[in-house]
């Protein structure tokens, strides 16, 4: 069982739709939890980081995270075609674990 | 938030050489992280390149065939030795701020032949 899982998409949304973007982990230990977005032939670009459980905002993106149920999410709120993007969930404090990403596709 | 460069962007190599990328930070930081992102699978830690010392390196990489170097705080080099097809991704070097959060270089994509 790999320690997060994340559906690989793509995912297609019209522009303005509210964006869910998940990921499920195994390891009850894991603390601090995080979101990338990586365009392509870029890096990953750091969006959110949060510890524990709990929700964290800025501006049109919200990070949830859900220890009881080791769930992680993401939400983007009227969604825009640039956020078309691969979006990374990880854990870790030093050496990050992540899942495969999503891939997500806005259209105009 | 660090500005990471990385040399080169992009290669294209011969099975059985050896590649050097280069990790370049504008600032200088105590923790440096080398990860390969292969295609369709997740990014993987291959080793911390910890400054004055050997590299530590997780559980399926070593140190033969992905020597790394960090002789100061703003540089840091990986080498992929004796490469083969399977040696083809994306290497990315990372940084660890004063915050806890980690930044990550454009990478380097790798084509072995």
């Amino acid at each position: 069982q790999k320690e997060v899982e994340q559906d690989p998409g793509p995912l297609s949304v019209p522009e303005g739709a509210i964006v869910s973007l998940n990921c499920t982990y195994s390891n009850s230990a894991f603390q601090y939890f995080m979101w990338y977005r990586q365009y392509s032939r870029k890096g990953p670009e750091l969006l959110m980081y949060t510890y524990s459980s709990g929700n964290k905002e800025d501006g049109r993106f919200t990070a949830q995270v859900d220890k009881s149920s080791k769930y992680i999410s993401l939400f983007i709120r009227d969604s825009q075609p640039s956020d078309s993007a691969t979006y990374l969930c990880g854990e870790g404090f030093q050496k990050l674990v992540f899942g495969t990403g999503t891939r997500l596709l806005v259209s105009p | 938030s660090a500005v990471i460069s990385q040399k080169p962007s992009r290669d294209i190599c011969q099975r059985g050489t050896s590649l050097t990328i280069q990790c370049q930070v504008d600032s200088q930081v105590t923790m440096m992280f080398w990860y390969r992102q292969q295609p369709g699978q997740s990014l993987t830690l291959i080793a911390t390149a910890n400054q004055g010392s050997e590299a530590t390196y997780e559980s399926g990489f070593v140190i033969d065939k992905f020597p790394i170097s960090r002789p100061n705080l703003t540089f840091s080099t990986l080498t992929v030795s004796n490469m083969s097809p399977e040696d083809s991704s994306i290497y990315l070097c990372s940084v660890l701020d004063r915050g806890g959060e980690q930044f990550f270089g454009p990478g380097t994509r790798l084509t072995v032949l």
